[in-house]
Protein backbone atom coordinates (compact mmCIF):
# COMPACT_ATOMS: atom_id res chain seq x y z
CA UNK A 1 0.00 0.00 0.00
CA UNK A 2 1.25 3.23 -1.15
CA UNK A 3 -1.20 5.92 0.79
CA UNK A 4 -0.64 7.64 3.75
CA UNK A 5 -0.36 5.49 6.94
CA UNK A 6 -1.02 6.16 10.80
CA UNK A 7 -0.55 5.01 13.76
CA UNK A 8 -1.90 4.47 15.92
CA UNK A 9 -5.54 4.18 14.41
CA UNK A 10 -7.00 4.66 17.95
CA UNK A 11 -5.10 5.86 21.48
CA UNK A 12 -7.19 5.76 24.44
CA UNK A 13 -4.92 7.80 27.36
CA UNK A 14 -5.53 9.24 30.99
CA UNK A 15 -5.28 12.79 31.19
CA UNK A 16 -1.92 14.03 32.06
CA UNK A 17 -0.12 11.71 29.93
CA UNK A 18 2.06 11.77 27.01
CA UNK A 19 1.30 10.69 23.37
CA UNK A 20 2.90 10.09 19.98
CA UNK A 21 1.14 9.47 17.13
CA UNK A 22 3.40 9.15 13.85
CA UNK A 23 2.42 10.08 10.17
CA UNK A 24 4.35 8.05 6.94
CA UNK A 25 3.74 9.74 3.93
CA UNK A 26 3.39 8.50 0.36
CA UNK A 27 7.08 7.97 -0.34
CA UNK A 28 7.56 10.91 -2.82
CA UNK A 29 5.89 13.84 -1.46
CA UNK A 30 7.85 16.19 0.42
CA UNK A 31 5.53 18.52 1.89
CA UNK A 32 3.47 16.69 5.09
CA UNK A 33 0.77 18.16 7.11
CA UNK A 34 -0.84 17.62 10.61
CA UNK A 35 -4.75 18.41 11.27
CA UNK A 36 -7.11 17.86 13.94
CA UNK A 37 -10.75 17.09 13.34
CA UNK A 38 -12.80 17.11 16.10
CA UNK A 39 -16.67 15.52 16.03
CA UNK A 40 -18.81 17.25 13.40
CA UNK A 41 -16.24 19.88 12.02
CA UNK A 42 -14.25 19.99 9.62
CA UNK A 43 -10.42 19.56 9.45
CA UNK A 44 -8.09 22.69 11.37
CA UNK A 45 -4.80 23.27 10.53
CA UNK A 46 -1.84 22.23 12.78
CA UNK A 47 1.56 22.55 11.07
CA UNK A 48 3.31 21.79 7.85
CA UNK A 49 6.51 20.53 6.99
CA UNK A 50 8.84 20.81 3.62
CA UNK A 51 10.83 18.15 3.66
CA UNK A 52 12.55 18.14 7.36
CA UNK A 53 11.62 22.03 7.90
CA UNK A 54 8.48 23.10 10.05
CA UNK A 55 7.46 26.31 7.91
CA UNK A 56 4.05 26.90 9.32
CA UNK A 57 2.52 26.28 12.52
CA UNK A 58 -1.32 27.28 14.00
CA UNK A 59 -1.83 28.89 16.80
CA UNK A 60 -3.80 26.09 17.92
CA UNK A 61 -0.34 24.06 18.10
CA UNK A 62 0.30 24.84 22.15
CA UNK A 63 3.57 24.31 23.82
CA UNK A 64 2.33 21.09 24.52
CA UNK A 65 2.06 19.84 21.22
CA UNK A 66 5.38 18.90 19.32
CA UNK A 67 6.25 17.90 15.49
CA UNK A 68 9.18 16.65 13.92
CA UNK A 69 10.16 15.35 10.71
CA UNK A 70 13.68 13.77 10.76
CA UNK A 71 15.50 13.20 7.55
CA UNK A 72 11.90 14.31 5.31
CA UNK A 73 10.55 11.27 5.37
CA UNK A 74 7.87 10.20 8.45
CA UNK A 75 6.72 12.42 11.09
CA UNK A 76 5.84 12.39 14.75
CA UNK A 77 3.32 14.72 16.41
CA UNK A 78 3.69 14.42 20.40
CA UNK A 79 1.19 15.84 22.92
CA UNK A 80 2.58 16.40 26.50
CA UNK A 81 0.18 16.34 29.61
CA UNK A 82 -3.05 15.56 27.40
CA UNK A 83 -6.40 17.54 28.24
CA UNK A 84 -9.37 15.74 27.59
CA UNK A 85 -10.09 19.08 24.89
CA UNK A 86 -7.30 16.81 23.35
CA UNK A 87 -9.69 14.51 22.34
CA UNK A 88 -9.88 14.51 18.35
CA UNK A 89 -9.19 12.63 15.25
CA UNK A 90 -5.20 13.45 13.99
CA UNK A 91 -5.09 14.07 10.13
CA UNK A 92 -2.08 13.43 8.32
CA UNK A 93 -1.32 14.41 4.85
CA UNK A 94 1.01 14.70 2.30
CA UNK A 95 1.72 16.53 -1.02
CA UNK A 96 3.99 16.83 -3.85
CA UNK A 97 5.51 20.40 -4.00
CA UNK A 98 5.20 20.36 -7.64
CA UNK A 99 1.73 18.51 -7.61
CA UNK A 100 -1.57 20.40 -7.90
CA UNK A 101 -1.84 23.20 -5.64
CA UNK A 102 -3.90 21.77 -2.60
CA UNK A 103 -4.31 18.61 -3.88
CA UNK A 104 -3.68 16.74 -0.20
CA UNK A 105 -3.18 12.55 0.46
CA UNK A 106 -5.09 11.93 3.55
CA UNK A 107 -4.15 9.39 5.92
CA UNK A 108 -7.26 7.85 7.80
CA UNK A 109 -6.13 9.67 11.40
CA UNK A 110 -4.95 8.46 14.45
CA UNK A 111 -8.49 8.92 16.90
CA UNK A 112 -7.23 9.76 20.29
CA UNK A 113 -9.48 10.21 23.41
CA UNK A 114 -8.30 11.31 26.55
CA UNK A 115 -10.01 10.85 29.89
CA UNK B 1 -8.38 35.52 7.89
CA UNK B 2 -10.21 33.36 5.34
CA UNK B 3 -13.17 31.25 6.85
CA UNK B 4 -15.39 29.08 4.69
CA UNK B 5 -19.16 28.32 5.68
CA UNK B 6 -21.19 25.32 4.80
CA UNK B 7 -24.78 26.13 5.88
CA UNK B 8 -26.15 22.95 4.91
CA UNK B 9 -24.90 20.43 8.09
CA UNK B 10 -27.33 17.42 6.37
CA UNK B 11 -28.35 16.73 3.24
CA UNK B 12 -30.16 13.62 0.97
CA UNK B 13 -30.50 13.06 -2.51
CA UNK B 14 -32.53 10.01 -4.23
CA UNK B 15 -30.45 7.25 -6.22
CA UNK B 16 -29.66 8.84 -9.72
CA UNK B 17 -31.07 12.10 -8.62
CA UNK B 18 -28.95 15.04 -8.75
CA UNK B 19 -27.92 17.02 -5.25
CA UNK B 20 -26.46 20.45 -5.12
CA UNK B 21 -24.06 21.35 -1.45
CA UNK B 22 -23.35 24.93 -0.61
CA UNK B 23 -20.43 27.06 0.46
CA UNK B 24 -19.41 30.39 0.83
CA UNK B 25 -16.01 32.03 1.76
CA UNK B 26 -15.01 35.19 2.75
CA UNK B 27 -11.79 36.82 1.91
CA UNK B 28 -9.92 39.43 0.49
CA UNK B 29 -7.26 37.73 -1.93
CA UNK B 30 -7.78 37.16 -5.55
CA UNK B 31 -5.47 34.62 -5.97
CA UNK B 32 -6.81 31.43 -4.20
CA UNK B 33 -7.68 27.81 -4.56
CA UNK B 34 -11.26 26.21 -3.90
CA UNK B 35 -11.65 22.46 -3.32
CA UNK B 36 -14.46 20.05 -2.83
CA UNK B 37 -12.97 17.39 -0.50
CA UNK B 38 -15.27 13.63 0.53
CA UNK B 39 -14.51 11.83 3.86
CA UNK B 40 -16.75 8.65 3.59
CA UNK B 41 -17.43 6.94 6.57
CA UNK B 42 -14.40 5.70 8.16
CA UNK B 43 -12.05 6.18 5.13
CA UNK B 44 -9.37 9.06 4.69
CA UNK B 45 -10.37 11.84 2.83
CA UNK B 46 -10.13 12.44 -0.81
CA UNK B 47 -9.99 15.50 -3.09
CA UNK B 48 -13.59 15.53 -5.15
CA UNK B 49 -12.84 18.32 -7.34
CA UNK B 50 -10.54 21.72 -7.23
CA UNK B 51 -11.33 25.41 -9.20
CA UNK B 52 -8.38 28.08 -9.03
CA UNK B 53 -9.94 31.24 -8.58
CA UNK B 54 -8.40 33.01 -11.82
CA UNK B 55 -10.44 30.67 -14.13
CA UNK B 56 -13.63 31.64 -15.08
CA UNK B 57 -14.22 28.46 -16.26
CA UNK B 58 -16.09 25.99 -13.60
CA UNK B 59 -14.70 22.92 -13.06
CA UNK B 60 -15.97 19.59 -13.96
CA UNK B 61 -14.87 16.13 -12.52
CA UNK B 62 -17.03 13.14 -14.41
CA UNK B 63 -20.44 13.41 -12.17
CA UNK B 64 -19.30 16.20 -10.12
CA UNK B 65 -19.35 20.05 -11.10
CA UNK B 66 -19.03 23.32 -9.37
CA UNK B 67 -20.58 26.32 -9.50
CA UNK B 68 -18.05 29.54 -8.75
CA UNK B 69 -19.17 32.91 -8.62
CA UNK B 70 -16.47 34.58 -7.64
CA UNK B 71 -18.05 38.05 -6.84
CA UNK B 72 -20.89 35.83 -4.39
CA UNK B 73 -17.72 34.22 -2.84
CA UNK B 74 -19.82 31.52 -3.33
CA UNK B 75 -18.40 27.75 -4.54
CA UNK B 76 -21.71 24.91 -4.81
CA UNK B 77 -21.00 21.45 -5.60
CA UNK B 78 -23.09 19.53 -7.67
CA UNK B 79 -23.33 16.05 -8.11
CA UNK B 80 -25.53 14.06 -10.99
CA UNK B 81 -26.47 10.65 -11.36
CA UNK B 82 -26.01 10.20 -7.92
CA UNK B 83 -24.81 6.69 -6.64
CA UNK B 84 -24.57 5.42 -2.93
CA UNK B 85 -21.08 5.28 -2.81
CA UNK B 86 -21.33 9.12 -3.38
CA UNK B 87 -22.66 8.66 0.65
CA UNK B 88 -20.12 10.76 2.67
CA UNK B 89 -19.42 14.03 4.29
CA UNK B 90 -18.45 16.80 2.04
CA UNK B 91 -15.79 19.32 3.08
CA UNK B 92 -15.45 22.60 1.16
CA UNK B 93 -12.05 23.85 2.14
CA UNK B 94 -9.77 27.29 0.65
CA UNK B 95 -5.91 28.03 0.08
CA UNK B 96 -4.58 30.76 -1.03
CA UNK B 97 -2.65 31.12 -3.92
CA UNK B 98 -0.16 33.72 -2.58
CA UNK B 99 2.75 34.03 -0.05
CA UNK B 100 3.97 30.71 1.39
CA UNK B 101 0.64 29.57 3.51
CA UNK B 102 0.14 26.37 2.23
CA UNK B 103 -2.60 25.23 4.82
CA UNK B 104 -6.33 24.53 3.30
CA UNK B 105 -9.49 25.84 5.89
CA UNK B 106 -12.28 23.99 5.81
CA UNK B 107 -15.94 24.79 6.29
CA UNK B 108 -17.83 22.28 9.45
CA UNK B 109 -18.95 19.71 6.13
CA UNK B 110 -22.07 18.85 4.94
CA UNK B 111 -23.41 14.87 5.78
CA UNK B 112 -24.98 13.71 1.96
CA UNK B 113 -27.18 10.66 2.18
CA UNK B 114 -28.40 8.80 -0.57
CA UNK B 115 -30.73 6.95 -0.46
CA UNK B 116 -31.37 4.10 -2.77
Amino acid sequence: DTGVSQDPRHKITKRGQNVTFRCDPISEHNRLYWYRQTLGQGPEFLTYFQNEAQLEKSRLLSDRFSAERPKGSFSTLEIQRTEQGDSAMYLCASSLARGREGELFFGEGSRLTVL
Amino acid sequence: AQTVTQSQPEMSVQEAETVTLSCTYDTSESDYYLFWYKQPPSRQMILVIRQEAYKQQNATENRFSVNFQKAAKSFSLKISDSQLGDAAMYFCAYRSGSGSARQLTFGSGTQLTVLP
